[in-house]
C-alpha cells in the first residue's frame, strides 16, 4: 500500500460543474495535508493547506480533512477549462521534515 | 522577490559525466529540498537539508550528493550520470513555520542522460 494514493484519473468535469479529487494517507501520525496544482511542463504550485478536521475554503477551492478516516479532499466548485491540471497530495508526518506526495489526479474541465 | 529558481532549465548529459544542479532561494527559508518527477510515480525526495549545516537523504539518494552553501544555496551533484538519473529536478524550500511544512518550488531542471 503507497503511503499517499490519489486515483490518477483523469477525472472529466463540464465547466462551471464542481470536480472532487481525493487522497487516502496510511499514516495516523499525519499532522499536515497539502494540495499542488501542477500545469504540464511546470513545477508544482501550493494552493491549499490544511491542518485540523473539517472544511478550509479559500475562493472557489475546499479543502477537506477527515484524520479518523484518514482521508482528505479538494473541492474545485465552478470548474473552468484553466483549472485542467494535475492536482497533487501531499502529506507531512508528525511534524517532520518530508512531505509525502501522492503520484497525482488529472483534472480536465471540458468547455 | 525571485521565490526559488534553479539553473539550468535544460541539461543533456553523457553516461558517466558529471554535473551539479543550482538551487537558491531568497525566502530565508531554513529547509530546502531536491525532488525528482517521473512519469507514473509523482514526487520522490532526493536529499533535504533542515537547516543550514545539516542534510540528510530521502527516499532515492544513490547516485546524488548535495551540499548545502549557505542559508541561501543547495546544490545537487551527480556524479557518474546514468541514464536512470534522466528526470525532472525541482528544488523546494520551506520556512517550517509552527512545525508546518509548506513547500515552495522552484521551475525545474530537465536532465536526460544519453
Amino acid at each position: 500500500q503507497k503511503e499517499v494514493e490519489q486515483n490518477s484519473g483523469p477525472l472529466s468535469v463540464p465547466e462551471g460543474a464542481i470536480a472532487s479529487l481525493n487522497c487516502t494517507y496510511s499514516d495516523r501520525g499525519s499532522q499536515s495535508f497539502f494540495w499542488y496544482r501542477q500545469y504540464s511542463g511546470k513545477s508544482p504550485e501550493l494552493i491549499m493547506s490544511i491542518y485540523s478536521n473539517g472544511d478550509k475554503e479559500d475562493g472557489r477551492f475546499t479543502a477537506q480533512l477527515n484524520k479518523a478516516s484518514q482521508y482528505v479532499s479538494l473541492l474545485i466548485r465552478d470548474s473552468q477549462p484553466s483549472d485542467s491540471a494535475t492536482y497533487l497530495c501531499a502529506v507531512n508526518r508528525g511534524y517532520g521534515n518530508k512531505l509525502v506526495f501522492g503520484a497525482g489526479t488529472i483534472l480536465r474541465v471540458k468547455s | 522577490n525571485a521565490g526559488v529558481t534553479q539553473t539550468p532549465k535544460f541539461q543533456v548529459l553523457k553516461t558517466g559525466q558529471s554535473m551539479t544542479l543550482q538551487c537558491a532561494q531568497d525566502m530565508n527559508h531554513n529547509s530546502m529540498y531536491w525532488y525528482r518527477q517521473d512519469p507514473g510515480m509523482g514526487l520522490r525526495l532526493i536529499y533535504y537539508s533542515a537547516s543550514e549545516g545539516t542534510t540528510d537523504k530521502g527516499e532515492v539518494p544513490n547516485g546524488y550528493n548535495v551540499s548545502r552553501l549557505n542559508k541561501r544555496e543547495f546544490s545537487l551533484r551527480l556524479e557518474s550520470a546514468a541514464p536512470s538519473q534522466t528526470s525532472v529536478y525541482f528544488c523546494a524550500s520551506s520556512a517550517r513555520d509552527r512545525g508546518h511544512n509548506e513547500q515552495f518550488f522552484g521551475p525545474g531542471t530537465r536532465l536526460t542522460v544519453l
